[in-house]
């Protein structure tokens, strides 16, 4: 299973844009990148996914290097309620098997 | 909305007593998965089902553990005996099929499980 490198943390003032990195380097061409955040004492809820081009939705951006070994989370305006732990995984087609394999993720502070 | 049902949310056991959790996915989803989820640590997948097959369970401690999901729905993780090290947080997802990696996960609350 292709891995991810996250930092283990990051802060960010409330309302101000967060950019959340995630190394792939050895990504294959059937990974999807994934992104799933878990607030405390909660379950990790889905936030993202894309396969090349950028991808936008109601939660969050997500920009994919044009090599993929690369990408980034991008939170437009951080709230409180947006302090979690961001999981960036990759999601394979191939073997279909598709699982999701969590590594430490990104514990993300927000400070008012 | 649809949801992932897991129960119970709590469970206090003693340790080499017989445990079980229950997860009942999001209607038409084939893809199942149970991971655990120690403090302070990433989830870990412990089993992955597509319907009622097993597709990996590589991870899961198999002389203490067992999973099934009989007729492809819902589906039960026991534990027999538990050990301290088995205090975690247990979690249960679904997604429509193993082979859409273009879809998303949906994740239950867990179960929070202390051994003593």
């Amino acid at each position: 299973d292709a891995k991810t490198t996250q930092p283990n943390s990051m802060e960010s003032n409330e309302e101000e844009p967060v950019h959340l990195p995630c190394n792939h380097s050895t990504i294959s061409g059937t990974d999807y990148i994934h992104w799933y955040r878990q607030l405390p004492s909660q379950g990790p809820e889905y936030v993202i996914h894309g396969l090349t081009s950028n991808v936008n939705n109601r939660m969050a951006s997500l920009a994919i290097a044009e090599d993929r070994k690369s990408s980034t989370l991008i939170l437009h305006r951080a709230t409180l309620r947006d302090a979690a732990v961001y999981y960036c995984i990759l999601r394979d087609v191939s073997g279909n098997t598709g699982k999701l394999i969590f590594g430490q993720g990104t514990t993300l502070q927000v400070k008012p | 909305e649809a949801e992932v049902a897991q129960s119970p949310r709590y469970k206090i056991t003693e340790k080499s007593q017989a445990v079980a959790f229950w997860c009942d996915p999001i209607s038409g989803h084939a893809t199942l998965y149970w991971y655990r989820q120690i403090l302070g640590q990433g989830p870990e997948l412990l089993v992955q089902f597509q319907d009622e097959s097993v597709v990996d369970d590589s991870q899961l401690p198999k002389d203490r553990f067992s999973a099934e999901r009989l007729k492809g729905v819902d589906s039960t993780l026991k534990i027999q005996p538990a050990e301290l090290g088995d205090s975690a947080m247990y979690l249960c997802a679904s997604s429509l099929g193993s082979g859409y990696a273009n879809t998303e996960a949906f994740f239950g609350q867990g179960t929070r499980l202390t051994v003593v």
